[in-house]
């Protein structure tokens, strides 16, 4: 249990379908990430909120749409994806950006499928 | 964004120590390194971190060299548990962790 908790753990979605994936930590912690894994990749860089202001955005398409309403809970809302964007999403959270001496910690991810 | 270099993959034995490399030659005087592990369908988890100095925690200790350019993670005896993805990083001022592809650490019995 790392303190971040993702849900759904799992969720297979139509083309055409909207759906939302959530994120929620009670660390304490200002800055929150969206990552995307696809197979046999590294992790990438989606979005970040630090003190819930988007500070980064990385040429991620439209019909992934990041939600930041307080510090504790990040939502990334999902809509009329294509089969590559199945993958697993991971939220991490960390003191804030500024932090380079603490750690982030990650939550168990979400196995997205999109059929 | 500053850069690492880590080898693809290494094989240990179990119990015994296994020293994973990182080379990081445009790392700047306030950049940390951070180590992070991925064990297989689990987020990455925190290993362990460091400036100038070497350093230990209950994980792993990280060995840095002198001129920073390259680190060192060290585990001291090898479990089956550890077979992971190990992840170094240089977290810098207003920069965000960016993983690249790690090493592959498996651990044979």
């Amino acid at each position: 249990e790392t303190g971040v908790t993702q849900t759904p753990r799992h969720l297979v979605m139509g083309m055409t379908n909207k759906k939302s994936l959530k994120c929620e930590q009670h660390l304490g912690h200002n800055a929150m990430y969206w990552y995307k894994q696809s197979a046999k990749k590294p992790l990438e860089l989606m979005f970040v909120y630090n003190f819930k202001e988007q500070t980064e955005n990385n040429s991620v398409p439209s019909r992934f749409s990041p939600e930041c309403p307080n510090s504790s809970h990040l939502f990334l809302h999902l809509h009329t994806l294509q089969p590559e964007d199945s993958a697993l999403y991971l939220c991490a959270s960390s003191q804030d950006r500024t932090a380079m001496n603490t750690e982030a910690f990650f939550g168990q991810g979400t196995r997205l499928t999109v059929v | 964004d500053a850069k690492t270099t880590q080898p693809n993959s290494m094989e240990s034995n179990e119990e015994e120590p296994v020293h994973l490399p990182c080379n990081h030659s445009t790392i700047s005087g306030t950049d940390y390194i951070h180590w992070y592990r991925q064990l297989p369908s689990q987020g990455p988890e925190y290993v362990i971190h460091g400036l100038t100095s070497n350093v230990n925690n209950r994980m792993a200790s990280l060995a840095i060299a002198e001129d920073r350019k390259s680190s060192t993670l060290i585990l001291h005896r090898a479990t089956l548990r550890d077979a992971a993805v190990y992840y170094c990083i240089l977290m810098e001022v207003w920069g965000d962790m960016r993983f690249g592809a790690g090493t592959r650490l498996t651990v044979k019995p």
